[in-house]
């Protein structure tokens, strides 16, 4: 398996511009989770999917934040338009779901997003 | 605000030593989790201990819960510098659906 694979690796963009950043989760795992780390935040997740319906998007910043999950094995995240205080790694990752199935989560390697 | 709050927020050590990090957290679990994260990389799950569960190994790494507490600990033995890292808590909420990280504690062990 391949693991969590998100791309691009790193983004580096001009304030104002559309920003979409891809995830494709382990095949079998349930629940799909976006993440945003920074220095002065640390990790904030942002948005969570359960079987591709989003489950709780109240760590989305923003209206100009959006997450989409079409299938199984695809999900966005996209920011429009993009400001500079969006600068971040964000993280994908994906788990077999259910509260309290004790399971772990396995993470892509993260988007590094600069807006300049 | 946070549910895991980990203890210390650096650590800095020399090769071969014990390494201790200690997480605190404020609700009821059903089991908490630790990761590492390289700089540069993706958080990377270690080991997971349940609400049951008092104490766990996985190689060098032991791990202990304290429900009564609501702590945890994690011991790295014999370190390595390639054991250099960040290290994070988790815990899986009894009254939600998804895990909550603290704020990570950053390890260096030097050579």
């Amino acid at each position: 398996d391949a693991g969590v694979i998100q791309s691009p690796r790193h983004e580096v963009t001009e304030m104002g511009q559309e920003v979409t950043l891809r995830c494709k989760p382990i095949s079998g795992h349930n629940s799909l989770f976006w993440y945003r780390q920074t220095m002065m935040r640390g990790l904030e997740l942002l948005i969570y999917f359960n079987n591709n319906v989003p489950i709780d998007d109240s760590g989305m910043p923003e209206d100009r934040f959006s997450a989409k999950m079409p299938n199984a094995s695809f999900s966005t995240l996209k920011i429009q338009p993009s400001e500079p205080r969006d600068s971040a790694v964000y993280f994908c990752a994906s788990s077999l779901a259910g509260q309290g199935a004790g399971y772990g989560y396995t993470f892509g390697s993260g988007t590094r997003l600069t807006v300049v | 605000s946070q549910q895991g709050e980990e203890d210390p927020q650096a650590l800095s050590i020399q090769e071969g030593e014990n390494a201790t990090m200690n997480c605190s957290y404020k609700t009821s679990i059903n089991n908490l989790q630790w990761y590492r994260q390289n700089s540069g990389r993706g958080l990377v799950h270690l080991i997971l201990i349940r609400s049951n569960e008092r104490e766990k190994h996985s190689g060098r790494l032991r791990v202990t819960l304290d429900t009564s507490k609501k702590s945890s600990s994690l011991l790295i033995t014999a370190s390595r510098a390639a054991d250099t890292a960040s290290y994070f808590c988790a815990t899986d909420p009894t009254s939600g659906s998804r895990l909550t990280f603290g704020e990570g504690t950053q390890l260096t062990v030097n050579p």
